[in-house]
């Protein structure tokens, strides 16, 4: 199994485009979530889907959009991007809410 | 205050050391995550706990619930353990993870 799935690794964009980071999983699991990782702060919630067609917004959902049309699949769009969203990007995966959350390996994302 | 709070944020040891990383919360929770991430890589699940302890050949994991608190222990400790280390929590009904910032572990050889 390839677990969780993200693409691409690594992504230069300039100020006001726009983009798709790709999540895909293929372990059959109801929730997913996008995390950003910046330096000296843990892991914040961007959004979160507990199901196809189900979304709902986290801590910091300004600026991104996610759609659920597939159990497999959660991308994560930015709209217009912004040099404040230069982040790492983790998208993660469980089977429900009381079970363990696996991860993707992670996109770096820098907008100039 | 942060939910959480891992301490100590960075840690240097030497090789065959046992090793501590504590995590507090201040929120009830349903459960609690240990997570392994290296340097450029991905995060990987190493424990999830609710009460008591978990081991994982030379990981020991142990929750108090209600002292609100939570150790990661490594015995024997090895270079290949040098990661960051984050605890995270998820509380009673919600659907999120709330996350420590995350412990530097360096083990020189």
């Amino acid at each position: 199994n390839a677990g969780v799935t993200q693409t691409p690794k690594f992504q230069v964009l300039k100020t006001g485009q726009s983009m798709t980071l790709q999540c895909a999983q293929d372990m059959n699991h109801e929730y997913m979530s996008w995390y950003r990782q910046d330096p000296g702060m843990g892991l914040r919630l961007i959004h979160y889907s507990v199901g196809a067609g189900i979304t709902d917004q986290g801590e910091v959902p300004n600026g991104y959009n996610v759609s659920r049309s597939t159990t497999e699949d959660f991308p994560l769009r930015l709209l217009s991007a912004a040099p404040s969203q230069t982040s790492v990007y983790f998208c993660a995966s469980s089977y429900d809410r009381a079970t363990e959350a696996f991860f993707g390996q992670g996109t770096r994302l820098t907008v100039v | 205050k942060n939910e959480v709070e891992q301490s100590p944020q960075n840690l240097t040891a030497q090789e065959g050391e046992f090793i501590t990383i504590n995590c507090s919360y201040s929120v009830g929770i349903s459960a609690l995550h240990w997570l392994q991430q290296h340097p450029g890589g991905g995060i990987v699940s190493l424990f999830m706990l609710s009460s008591g302890k978990k081991k994982h050949g030379r990981l020991i994991a142990t929750i108090n619930i209600q002292e609100k608190h939570s150790s990661l222990h490594i015995t024997a400790s090895h270079p290949r353990d040098s990661a960051v280390y984050i605890c995270a929590v998820r509380s009673g009904g919600a659907q999120k993870l709330v996350f420590g910032q995350g412990t530097r572990l360096t083990i020189n050889p």
